[in-house]
């Protein structure tokens, strides 16, 4: 069974402050996504990282992947209280190829 | 097309009863999913679908739960004799079949409260 652990589960940070989660298994991901979810919504994508060592920017969150494609993380600089939220990994696996999420990330960013 | 939609929003049943619950995928979508999630946690896998075919139930499922998406539209999960311990939220996704890099896009889920 493929599992993706994700570390730390739960972050209260100050406005401005940087952080990283990450996310690890034991198994090989041809790719791994990264999902943001806000309370009383579903998950939406952030980014997909694809290639082994690929480091994927969107403003100020930085998303590696692993050489191994065993792991990711996504780095936040200068966190604002509109990142407030619970950020997931997640990948296809498993014999049917579905897909599946980490354990979560819950983040409080406080003004 | 306005995306994944979940119906209802929010369910409060009495333990023992039966529930049934509906998702409505983004129309060209072929696989569905449903995921059961506790506060705080990510999204535990429960069954999906490509198209009308059920391609696995999570094996830590129990006999009480079942679901169908018999025209390879829309798609009910259906637990039966509830349980105090089967209340969370209800996640529907769905997606395209292609590469692993798929989006999935979720419905904003239905809340069971089990009292």
């Amino acid at each position: 069974t493929q599992l993706l652990e994700q570390s730390p589960q739960f972050l209260s940070i100050q406005e401005g402050e940087n952080l990283t989660v990450y996310c690890n298994s034991s198994s090989v991901f041809s790719s791994l996504q990264w999902y943001r979810q806000e309370p009383g919504e579903g998950p939406v994508l952030l980014v997909t990282v694809v290639t082994g060592g690929e480091v994927k920017k969107l403003k100020r969150l930085t998303f590696q992947f692993g050489d191994a494609r065993k792991d990711s993380s996504l780095h936040i600089t200068a966190a604002q209280p509109g990142d407030t939220g619970l950020y997931l990994c997640a990948g296809y696996g498993g014999a049917t190829n579905k897909l599946i999420f980490g354990t979560g990330t819950l983040l409080a960013v406080q003004p | 097309d306005t995306g994944v939609s979940q119906d209802p929003r929010h369910k409060i049943t009495k333990r023992g009863q039966n529930v049934t619950f509906r998702c409505d995928p983004i129309s060209e979508h072929n696989r569905l999913y449903w995921y059961r999630q506790t506060l705080g946690q990510g999204p535990e896998f429960l069954t999906y679908f490509q198209n009308e075919a059920q391609l696995e139930k999570s094996r830590l499922l129990s006999d009480r739960f079942s679901a169908e998406r018999p025209k390879g539209s829309f798609s009910t999960l259906e637990i039966q004799r509830t349980e105090q311990g089967d209340s969370a939220m209800y996640l529907c996704a769905s997606s395209l079949r292609g590469s692993e890099n798929t989006e999935a896009f979720f419905g904003q889920g239905t809340r069971l409260t089990v009292v």
